[in-house]
C-alpha cells in the first residue's frame, strides 16, 4: 500500500524559510515522478512543483520560481520542498503526491500545514 | 496557462440523487483531465483519469465523460460518503498543471 507522509510544516515569519519532506513507502519511489500541491485556507487546490525520476527535470508554478526548490533522494525514498523568501500568501496545507502514468496524481499524503505570519 | 472553470460552485443534493458537475477548459485538452474528491482534513483522492477512466477501487457510481473543452463528472445514487468537494485537473500541458476552483457537494 502506498504511504506518503509529509513533515516540516510550521509557523514562519514572512521572508523566512522552511523545508518540507515527504517520506514514501509501499511503492518503487524511483520510478515515479513526484509533485507538490497546496491548498490555502478556504481556497482550492494549486499545483506547486514536480520532479522527474532522477531529479534532473523540475518544474514550478510561476509564483514559486526562484523561491522554492524541489528535490528528491531516491536512496531514502524521500521528496523535499525547500521554500525560501516565504510570503503570507504561501500559507497553505502542502501535499505530496505520486505522478503516475497519464500524469494523474494517484496517491496523496495527508498534508503538512505551513503558516506564514508575523 | 490552461484555465478550468467548474460549475456549479456548490450543489445541494440528497442521498440517492444523481449529480453532474461540469468542467470547462480554456483550450482543447483532448482527454487529459482528471477528477479528484477532497474531504476536509483528508488527502485528495483520484476518482477519474483520462476524462473517463475509473481509478481502481473507486465505486462505479462515479463516471466521467467529455473531450476537448467540456467535461462532466456524474455521481449516480449519491451515498453519504460522497459529500465532499470535487476538483477537475488538466494534465495536457505543464507547467503549470491547473485545477478547477472546486465544486462543493452538500447534503440537502
Amino acid at each position: 500500500e502506498v504511504h506518503l507522509v509529509e513533515s516540516g510544516g510550521g509557523l514562519v515569519r514572512p521572508g523566512g524559510s522552511l523545508r518540507l519532506s515527504c517520506a514514501a513507502s509501499g511503492f518503487t519511489f524511483r520510478t515515479y515522478w513526484m509533485t507538490w500541491v497546496r491548498q490555502a485556507p478556504g481556497k482550492g487546490l494549486e499545483w506547486v512543483a514536480n520532479i522527474g525520476l532522477d531529479g534532473s527535470e523540475k518544474y514550478y508554478v510561476d509564483s514559486a520560481k526562484g523561491r522554492f526548490t524541489i528535490s528528491r533522494d531516491n536512496a531514502k525514498n524521500s521528496l523535499f520542498l525547500q521554500m525560501n523568501s516565504l510570503r503570507v500568501e504561501d500559507t497553505a496545507v502542502y501535499y505530496c503526491a505520486t505522478e503516475g502514468w497519464l500524469r494523474k496524481f494517484d496517491d496523496w499524503g495527508q498534508g503538512t500545514l505551513v503558516t506564514v505570519s508575523s | 496557462d490552461i484555465q478550468l472553470t467548474q460549475s456549479p460552485s456548490s450543489v445541494s443534493a440528497s442521498v440517492g440523487d444523481r449529480v453532474t458537475i461540469t468542467c470547462r477548459a480554456s483550450q482543447d485538452i483532448d482527454t487529459w483531465l482528471a477528477w479528484y474528491q477532497h474531504k476536509p482534513g483528508k488527502a485528495p483522492k483520484l476518482l477519474i483519469y483520462a476524462a473517463s477512466s475509473l481509478q481502481g477501487g473507486v465505486p462505479s457510481r462515479f463516471g466521467g465523460s467529455g473531450s476537448g473543452t467540456v467535461f462532466t463528472l456524474t455521481i449516480t445514487s449519491l451515498q453519504p460518503e460522497d459529500f465532499a468537494t470535487y476538483y477537475c485537473q488538466q494534465a495536457k500541458s505543464f507547467p503549470p498543471y491547473t485545477f478547477g476552483q472546486g465544486t462543493k457537494l452538500e447534503i440537502k
